[in-house]
């Protein structure tokens, strides 16, 4: 057990509708990632917080996904109007501070399944 | 943008037998991780590398960086049934800011 938590563990949607899904990191790690994994593929960066601040979003987090972290704690991913394509694992890490010592491990979650119909 | 390529996608070995998989990368590499992910599980860190020709061990696991940090492997030697998953090789860029992941290599062991 990492100690990272995301609800739900699956979800199934129709094409369309919005859905949003929740992460809570180990409770010292002040980053947190959101990580995107299709059938057979690696998992693809979407976006990471530094505490609240979200510092860099990928060019594959469209406008109709949005992320938070309101206070520096859980985090949430919404995606609206969602498609076909948008069904895939999404995984959330998170890591202590980055130090001399070089990038710190990351702590994935379960992961939340989605299946868009 | 940056890019590790990993091979074999996939393999499929009988139990007692060794196992490698290698990442490459046509840039030098600051540093890499590698991932173990079990079917139907989430990625759980192995190992980071981070000096040129380092070797480093984990029991019958063994991870090496390339002297000009742009390879590097995993050899897992007499593999196990427990050894079943995907192994990802994955580079911390932007000051490790976000890990970029290889497509992985699939294990599968025949007991």
């Amino acid at each position: 057990d990492t100690g990272v938590s995301q609800n739900p563990r699956h979800k199934i949607t129709k094409r369309g509708q919005n859905v949003t899904f929740r992460c809570d990191p180990i409770s010292e790690h002040n980053r947190l990632y959101w990580y995107r994994q299709t059938l057979g593929q690696g998992p693809e960066f979407l976006t990471y917080f530094q505490n609240e601040a979200q510092l860099e979003k990928s060019r594959l987090l469209s406008d109709r996904f949005s992320a938070e972290r309101p206070k520096g704690s859980f985090s949430t991913l919404e995606i609206q109007r969602t498609e076909q394509g948008d069904s895939a694992m999404y995984l959330c890490a998170s890591s202590s501070r980055v130090t001399s010592g070089g990038p710190r491990r990351q702590f994935f979650g379960p992961g939340t399944r989605l299946t868009v119909l | 943008g940056q890019q590790v390529m990993q091979i074999p996608q996939y393999q499929h070995v009988q139990e007692g037998e060794d196992f490698t998989t290698y990442c490459n990368s046509s840039t030098t590499l600051s540093n890499i991780q590698w991932y173990k992910q079990r079917p139907g599980g989430h990625p759980v860190f192995l190992i980071q590398l981070v000096k040129s020709g380092e070797v480093k061990k984990q029991k019958r696991l063994t991870f090496q960086f390339g002297e000009a940090k742009k390879n590097s492997s995993l050899h897992i030697t007499a593999t196990q049934t427990t050894d079943v998953g995907t192994y990802f090789c994955a580079e911390p860029v932007e000051y490790g800011n976000k890990l970029v992941f290889g497509a992985g290599t699939i294990l599968r062991v025949k007991s």
